[in-house]
């Protein structure tokens, strides 16, 4: 079966400081990626997608960035953090059909 | 462009009561649906989803809902609640031209005793 993986599960990190958030998916080969944000009390934002190794489709300008270095490895990155970037940080993995999306158990990013 | 409606922000339901979440999408044609749950700090879980065929689709933890199309709607219900089903309910729409899906904001669910 499928599992996805993130880590680390919980960050704390000064304003300014750089990130990195690791996504892994196993079970499954040629899997679609996708990075969201969940703000308190707020819906989900999809912030990037990848529909292969080195596709990275951005869906809202800001100061992180994501890689897909192999085909089950999704980062999420940014090189100065903001005190907006908190928020609970979601990985998710779909098939190629249907496009039903499995999410993994989240990153809670604090900054400082 | 594909996006959805869930007019309840928050539900308040006794336990042992029933429960219906609504959920309204627009999208041009035949659009896969999906309702997903969120317990406090944890991820999003598939409770069920639509692609076609039979428009009442049964899902995990005794929830269904059912696609109208005529109402663009894809309703979650279920006959009794636990004090377990409080959490965050999202309903999302996809289709077979977008890797992408698009959320509704969400109906936080509260269960009393």
């Amino acid at each position: 079966s499928q599992t996805i993986h993130q880590w680390p599960a919980t960050l704390v990190q000064p304003v300014g400081s750089p990130l990195s958030l690791e996504c892994t998916v196993e079970g499954t080969s040629n899997p679609n990626l996708y990075w969201y944000r969940q703000a308190a009390g707020r819906g989900l934002q999809l912030l990037f997608y990848s529909v292969g190794i080195g596709q990275i489709s951005s869906e809202v300008p800001q100061n992180l960035s994501a890689s897909r270095p192999q085909d089950r490895q999704f980062i999420l990155s940014s090189k100065k953090l903001l005190l907006s970037d908190s928020g609970f940080y979601l990985c998710a993995w779909s098939g190629q059909l249907h496009n039903e999306q499995f999410f993994g158990p989240g990153t809670r990013l604090t900054v400082l | 462009a594909q996006s959805v409606t869930q007019p309840d922000i928050h539900i308040t339901v006794s336990e042992g009561a029933s429960l219906e979440l609504r959920c309204n999408y627009s999208y041009g044609a035949t659009p896969y649906l999906f309702w997903y749950v969120q317990s406090p700090g944890q991820g999003l879980q598939l409770l069920l989803k639509y692609f076609s065929g039979d428009t009442l689709v049964q899902g995990i933890k005794g929830f269904e809902a059912e696609f109208k199309r005529s109402q663009s709607s894809f309703n979650l219900r279920k006959p009794s609640v636990h004090w377990s089903d409080a959490a965050e309910y999202f309903c999302a729409v996809g289709s077979a031209s977008d890797y992408k899906l698009s959320f509704g904001a969400g109906t936080t669910v509260t269960v009393r005793a």
